[in-house]
């Protein structure tokens, strides 16, 4: 079955920017849907935006449109996301998940703590 | 943006009782498309119901769910030790997909 694994916990500088990967393995990778879903501590979840690898042309919602990029390496099964001018509130765990509308199944998540 | 409000916020139960959690959607979720999800302290969420009463693979049939339109439910008919935890539903009717805030489930 397909799972997705993550890159590890990083923690960043205000203003700088961080890529998060996400591997994929079983299924066929190229032509999952593979979104990004956020969770602020204690907070809920919120979607960032989607890729289908095969098609390369990513999705982003509008709260981070400009900030965010997601990009697909088909030759390594590896989905990327990056957010630039980080923030405080930027502080949360970052996950991938299969985009089939519903979300399934999750990587493990990434945590990015944003501090000076 | 579709606004998903669960609730209550916090459900105390004990073993064995009957949990009912409840979304409710600011404008009615096309086709029902309403996913639920599991989350454990430390974990990913995990698939439990998606179209709205649809039980996702190796879920238990404990879990159940039902609603349209605006109103839905997750009922749980037995608790189990392990079902404590966090509840979130999701719309994917419109873009952009949205989730509610979530439902804690607690020991009583």
């Amino acid at each position: 079955q397909v799972q997705l694994v993550q890159s590890g916990a990083e923690v960043k500088k205000p203003g700088s920017s961080v890529k998060v990967s996400c591997k994929a393995s079983g299924g066929t990778f190229s032509t999952f849907s593979i979104s990004w879903v956020r969770q602020v501590p204690g907070e809920g979840l919120e979607w960032m935006g989607r890729i289908v690898p095969i098609l390369g042309t990513p999705i982003y919602s509008q709260r981070f449109q400009g900030r965010v990029t997601i990009t697909a390496d088909t030759s390594t099964s590896t989905v990327y996301m990056e957010l630039s001018s980080l923030r405080s509130e930027d502080t949360a765990v970052y996950y991938c998940a299969r985009d089939l509308r519903w979300f399934d199944p999750w990587g493990q998540g990434t945590l990015v703590t944003v501090s000076s | 943006e579709i606004v998903l409000t669960q609730s209550p916020g916090t459900l105390s139960l004990s073993p064995g009782e009957r949990a009912t959690l409840s979304c409710r959607a600011s404008h009615s979720v096309v086709s029902d498309y309403l996913a639920w999800y599991q989350q454990k302290p430390g974990q990913a969420p995990r698939l439990l119901i998606y179209h709205a009463s649809s039980r996702a693979t190796g879920i238990p049939d404990r879990f159940s769910a039902s609603g349209s339109a605006t109103d839905f439910t997750l009922t749980i008919s037995r608790l189990e030790p392990e079902d404590f935890a966090l509840y979130f539903c999701q719309q994917y009717g419109s873009s952009p997909t949205s989730f509610g805030q979530g439902t804690k489930l607690e020991i009583k």
